[in-house]
Order: structure tokens, then sequence, then C-alpha cells
């Protein structure tokens, strides 16, 4: 089993609709991460938690929302899906052991048209 | 605050041969590390390299090499003998060891290694 599992692996979904984006880990790391790629931009940050009572926004935040139901658990919901909201998303962890490198998911790629 | 800047949007190399993925970084902190991500076409992102501010040595890992230039804010990726598998988007990253700790991104250069 992958120590970042992102699921689905690729979804589409029509513009106006609430679309749930799971994430779990089993390297027992506290601080997990949203981000979205899209061509050109590299990677943005849209929420991170260090733990599951500590949720914060990244850059680009409007629009989405978060939940940390448990250390191996974060899930990113976009509320009402927008055709711009189409990118690639990833799901991270990190801790101290590796300098906060991140361990990626392979990744979610969401289509709203 | 942290930037990272990736000028090379493409590269091209041949088989073999060695090749050197540019990156500038900006910060005022003095304690940080530097990252390099490998995106190959199935979208995953790989851990190639790390450096961190204090290190004397330049890291390696393999193939590659990053080349730290720490008065002048590089951390080139050099990947030695490229194979066709390196074709990919290649990312550098930084964080900071104070505060945050958040990556934060370059926008990557794609790099196709040909026969």
């Amino acid at each position: 089993d992958a120590d970042v599992t992102q699921t689905p692996r690729n979804r589409i979904t029509k513009t106006g609709k609430r679309i749930m984006l799971e994430c779990s880990q089993t390297k027992g790391h506290d601080r997990m991460y949203w981000y979205r790629q899209d061509p050109g931009l590299g990677l943005r940050l849209i929420y991170y938690s260090f733990d599951v009572k500590d949720i914060n926004k990244g850059e680009i935040s409007d629009g989405y929302s978060v939940s940390r139901q448990a250390q191996a658990k974060f899930s990113l919901s976009l509320e009402s899906a927008i055709p711009n909201q189409t990118a690639l998303y990833f799901c991270a962890t990190s801790d101290r052991a590796r300098h906060y490198g991140y361990t990626f998911g392979s990744g979610t790629r969401l289509t709203v048209v | 605050a942290q930037k990272i800047t990736q000028t090379q949007p493409g590269m091209f190399v041949q088989e073999k041969e060695a090749v050197t993925l540019d990156c500038t970084y900006d910060t005022s902190d003095q304690s940080y590390g530097l990252f390099w991500y490998k995106q190959p076409s199935s979208g995953e992102m790989i851990f190639l390299i790390y450096q961190g501010s204090y290190d004397e040595q330049n890291a390696t890992e393999g193939r590659y090499s990053l080349n730290f230039q720490k008065a002048r804010k590089s951390a080139n990726l050099v990947i030695s003998a490229s194979q066709l598998g390196d074709s990919a988007m290649y990312f550098c990253a930084m964080t900071l060891n104070t505060g945050f700790q958040k990556l934060v991104f370059g926008t990557g250069t794609r790099l196709l290694v040909s026969p």
C-alpha cells in the first residue's frame, strides 16, 4: 500500500457540484497539505494542517474547504465546483525526519465541465 | 517569505550526456532546505535530492547532484549520464526551517532525453 493514498485518481464533475477529494496516510506524520498543480504555475498551497485541531489556509484557499478527520485523514472539498478548478490535486505529508520534505500522494486529476 | 525561480521551461539532452537544470531562490532566512522533485508523465511527485543551507558539501544521490552556491542563491540540479527515463518535469522547492516550514515550488522545467 502507498504511504499516502488519494481517492479518486480521476474525476469529472459538473459546474456547481460539491466534490470531496480524500487523502489518507500511513506515515504517522502530523503535517498534511493540499496543493493544486496547474501548467506553468507549479504547485500552489491550498490548505495545510499541523494536527487535527490546527488547520490553516494557504495561498489559494478561496472556493475550497478541508476537514482533518483524524491524524491520518485530510479531505479537500470544493463547495461549488467551477471550471477553473480543473487541475491536478496533490495531498502530501511531512515531518522533521526528512527536513520537512514531503511525501506525496499520487494525485487526483479533477476536471470541472 | 521565500521564492523559487526556474527560468528554463524546457531542456533537451541526448542520452548519456549530463544536463544542468537551473534553480535560484530568494529568502532572507539563513536556515532553509532545498529540494528537487521529478514528475514523470504519470503525474506522481518523486523526491530526488535535498540540500540544507548549512551543509558544506553538495548533496549527491546516485546520478543526481545539487550544485549549491549559497552566495548566488542557486541550487542547480545536475543529472549525469542521462537516461530516457529521465524525461519528466523537474521542480525545485524550498522550505524555511523556522515558522511554518511549507514547501514553495518553482514552475518547473520539462526535460526531454533523446536517444
